[in-house]
């Protein structure tokens, strides 16, 4: 069974801190993706990538993309209490792209 | 634009009874579909999934069964619950090409309660 382990399990942090969520696995990945999921909600996708070494930016978000496409991170600099809940990492494999294979989860609380 | 819909939100069952969970997507076709179970504040576990009619992989043996009757439509069934069949079930869509990169879309989720 191929896994996904997401670190820290849980986060609870003040507004205007830096923060840094790993995802790791021993497979390699054709694409990773992060969602972000409110209680009672689906996922929501934040961002994907594809190439080994990518870095993408959404606002305060800095997505990294390992360069062997076997881990990813997340970073989040001067955290807001709206970046409160469950970040997930997924990844797709390369040898069948039909499913995803979803990380552990780290939640994340931002106390004002 | 497409949309997914997954229902019940939520829903209390007695153990021993039949369950069915009912999804659909509309404005696309041809979908990747999904069902997923997630324990509380944890990641997805993939239950089943499906490329096309009559197309429907299941990835952990257990008490549930999944059924595509139409394109677009997804349900997840089982004949008679469990205690341990409670938990957040969500379906999801995706375009099914590599292009797509497999990028999926979630409904907002069933809370499935079995007593």
């Amino acid at each position: 069974t191929q896994l996904l382990e997401q670190s820290p399990q849980f986060l609870s942090i003040q507004e205007g801190e830096n923060l840094t969520v790993y995802c790791n696995s021993s497979s390699v990945f054709s694409s990773l993706q992060w969602y972000r999921q409110e209680p009672g909600e689906g996922p929501v996708l934040l961002v994907t990538v594809v190439t080994g070494g990518e870095v993408k930016k959404l606002k305060r978000l800095t997505f990294q993309f390992g360069d062997a496409r076997k881990d990813s991170s997340l970073h989040i600099t001067a955290a807001q209490p709206g970046d409160t809940g469950l970040y997930l990492c997924a990844g797709a494999l390369t040898y069948n792209t039909d499913k995803l294979i979803f990380g552990t989860g780290t939640r994340l609380q931002v106390f004002p | 634009s497409q949309t997914i819909h997954q229902w019940p939100a939520t829903l209390v069952q007695p153990v021993g009874s039949p369950l069915s969970l009912e999804c659909t997507v509309e404005g696309t076709s041809n979908p990747n579909l999904y069902w997923y179970r997630q324990a509380a504040g944890r990641g997805l576990q993939l239950l089943f999934y499906s490329i096309g009619i009559d197309q429907i992989s299941s990835e952990v043996p257990q008490n549930l069964s999944a059924s595509r009757p139409q394109d677009r439509q997804f349900i997840l069934s089982s004949k008679k619950l469990l205690l341990s069949d409670s938990g957040f079930y969500l379906c999801a869509w995706s375009r099914g090409t590599l292009l797509a990169k497999n990028i999926q879309y979630f409904g907002a989720g069933t809370r499935l309660s079995v007593l």
